[in-house]
């Protein structure tokens, strides 16, 4: 079981760039999530979705986009970066709404 | 709406002696929380959860919390620090799927 995995670990962007963050999962979790991690403002929610084809908006969902075809995969989009988006970027995933969540290694993201 | 308050950012301690770690949440339903900790360049693990079975929760590394309906405090313990216990720790608070993080503790274990 390799768990909740992120890809890549670390990337650099120049403003106005677009890429994705790739997020998988082996557990066969219905719920997954992405965090952003900056300093002094522990973890914020941007997208999450309870199964594949559903998705919703978290706490920080601007400048992002997801999408869930499969269950065992949620990308998120950077549309056009910004610096303001220089975060750690954490995927999670989960068997149920009130189960513990499994996160991935993060993504550390800079944009320039 | 819910929140999660982690009274201080950073916290000393010295080998041997106490650990708390202050929460205080906010829910206008029975709250499902959480305790977990991050080591440096890593993804979060969970350290505890409360899911009202018990109102003492014992979870990994000799932690534990009480959870505490009157103070609406969830506060996380260890008798005795390591230095391997150095790291950041976040509580947090589930609402459907969502979880609301605090601002995280940052741990330093003295020799």
């Amino acid at each position: 079981n390799a768990g909740v995995t992120q890809t890549p670990k670390f990337q650099v962007l120049k403003t106005g760039q677009s890429m994705t963050l790739q997020c998988a999962q082996d557990m066969n979790h219905e719920y997954m999530s992405w965090y952003r991690q900056d300093p002094g403002m522990g973890l914020r929610l941007i997208h999450y979705s309870v199964g594949a084809g559903i998705t919703d908006q978290g706490e920080v969902p601007n400048g992002y986009n997801v999408s869930r075809s499969t269950t065992e995969d949620f990308p998120l989009r950077l549309l056009s970066a910004a610096p303001s988006q220089t975060s750690v970027y954490f995927c999670a995933s989960s068997d149920g709404t009130v189960n513990e969540q499994y996160f991935g290694p993060g993504t550390r993201l800079t944009v320039t | 709406a819910q929140s999660v308050t982690q009274l201080g950012s950073h916290v000393s301690v010295s080998e041997g002696a106490l650990v708390l770690l202050r929460c205080n949440y906010s829910s206008s339903v029975p709250p499902y929380l959480f305790w977990y900790v991050q080591y440096p360049n890593q993804g979060l693990q969970l350290l505890l959860k409360y899911t009202s079975a018990a109102t003492l929760v014992k979870g990994i590394n000799g932690f534990e919390a009480e959870f505490k309906k009157s103070e609406t405090s969830f506060h996380l313990t260890k008798p005795s620090a390591h230095m391997s216990d150095a790291a950041e720790y976040f509580c947090a608070v589930n609402s459907w799927g969502k979880l609301q993080f605090g601002a995280g503790t940052q741990v330093v274990v003295t020799p």
